[in-house]
């Protein structure tokens, strides 16, 4: 298993300014998955953060949008950029247990953007 | 695009009544699995099935996957108010990228 740390847990933010939520995972993982929950609906792929390379962002999101770090192999950072209020959402942190395919999830950061 | 549709979408129930979520996509996919997500927590897994027509039991909850591997349902009998959530399938895209799906908000009556 995986914990999973998200920090902030949940923020009210102004338009145009940018938030950078925090992942700090309790074991070294390959992979780290961000995903978007928007109010009411089901998980949406941002991005898989891969230590030492660019993220891998899916059709919809960009980098300029959703700049992504991945330092080393316990920690990334999702940043939303010139937020808006269609960003508000529950941004979540994800990792993958590798053989049983199982997916770990942080608690998530919900950001409301006014 | 590869997309789950699940349904049905909200479902209030008393306690003691069964009930069936559904998740269909036209893609096939190699597994399948199935998450419970309360509120102001990430999901948690319940399940994964990987053989078509596989047919998995937890305790009062069963799970199977369609025989072609596009569809999967989950049943649960004898509802209790612990089982409240939000229900997510989610299919493997690949080899590690999962696809979720549209989510049934579930709420058991007491």
């Amino acid at each position: 298993s995986a914990v999973i740390s998200q920090k902030p847990s949940r923020d009210i933010c102004q338009r145009g300014t940018s938030l950078t939520i925090q992942c700090q995972v309790d074991s070294q993982v390959t992979m780290m998955f961000w995903y978007r929950q928007q109010p009411g609906q089901s998980l949406t792929l941002i991005a898989t953060a891969n230590q030492g390379s660019e993220a891998t962002y899916e059709s919809g999101f960009v980098i300029d949008k959703f700049p992504i770090s991945r330092p080393n192999l316990t920690f990334s950072t999702l940043t939303v950029s010139n937020m808006s209020p269609e960003d508000s959402s529950i941004y979540l942190c994800s990792v993958g247990a590798g053989a049983t395919g199982e997916l770990f999830f942080g608690e998530g950061s919900r950001l409301t953007v006014l | 695009t590869q997309l789950l549709e699940q349904s049905p979408q909200f479902l209030s129930i008393q306690e003691g009544e069964n009930l069936t979520v559904y998740c269909n996509s036209s893609s096939v996919f190699s597994s399948l699995q199935w998450y419970r997500q309360e509120p102001g927590e990430g999901p948690v897994l319940l399940v994964t099935v990987v053989t078509g027509g596989e047919v998995k039991k937890l305790k009062r909850l069963t799970f199977q996957f369609g025989d072609a591997r596009k569809d999967s349902s989950l049943h649960i009998t004898a509802a209790q108010p612990g089982d409240t959530g939000l229900y997510l399938c989610a299919g493997l895209s690949g080899t590690y990228k999962y696809i979720f799906g549209t989510g049934t908000r579930l709420k058991v009556l007491a």
